[in-house]
């Protein structure tokens, strides 16, 4: 099941910093944290993934505590098309399965 | 280079009626996962097959519900007699293997609809 917790939802203003919490407290030392979009109903869509370090995409950011149980993932300039679920996960490196909790529905307001 | 496909998009199906769902990998993706979505909730994880084996099938239910990956073709995920629990979105996922650099990437669902 899901070792993840993140907010219901959350409202960022568009242009601004979207910034969403997930908190993984029992997260094991061979653990990844990923995090995946779903835009309205669509397939998820892969954002980015870490181990114990801050990561950066194209897309997104990754910040992970220095303990590992929480991470942030920060769009850095959200837009209306940012608006979707999504979704932080933990698996193992040779995990065959996500595990998809309720996620954070981010909506992007004008 | 085209993602994950799926077919039909959408399917109507009567309360006993037969289900097959399609899904073709992205070219070079020899690892298939599908996954059920509710209503209203996350995705969950059904089964997940290589080449002609299943290897982790711990979230499939145990009867109605069968998968293949043929060595020729598309990963076909069946329902037999269906009923209207079986409503949802089936998302099927590829990857070239396991593992921190094989993430899965998703094609666009096959939303099912029992009347």
């Amino acid at each position: 099941d899901a070792k993840t917790t993140q907010p219901t939802s959350m409202d960022c203003a568009e242009g601004r910093a979207a910034n969403l919490p997930c908190n993984h407290s029992t997260i094991s030392g061979n653990e990844y944290v990923y995090w995946y979009r779903q835009i309205h109903s669509q397939g998820p869509q892969y954002i980015i993934h870490g181990l114990k370090n801050n990561e950066t995409n194209e897309m997104a950011s990754l910040i992970i505590t220095e303990d590992r149980k929480s991470s942030t993932l920060i769009l850095p300039h959200a837009t209306l098309r940012d608006t979707a679920v999504y979704y932080c996960i933990v698996r193992m490196n040779t995990g065959n399965q996500f595990y998809f909790g309720t996620g954070t529905s981010l909506t992007v307001i004008p | 280079n085209a993602g994950v496909m799926q077919n039909p998009r959408h399917l109507v199906r009567r309360r006993g009626q037969e289900a097959r769902l399609r899904c073709s990998p992205m070219k070079g993706h020899s690892h298939v996962y599908w996954y059920r979505q509710l209503p209203e909730e996350g995705l969950k994880f059904m089964v997940y097959l290589q080449k002609e084996n299943i290897i982790d099938e711990s979230g499939m239910p145990k009867e109605r519900f069968s998968a293949e990956f043929p060595k020729e073709g598309p990963s076909i995920l069946r329902i037999q007699q269906v009923v209207r629990g079986d409503s949802a979105a089936y998302f099927c996922a590829s990857s070239t293997g396991t593992g921190n650099y094989n993430e899965q990437f998703f094609g666009p669902g096959t939303r099912l609809t029992v009347l």
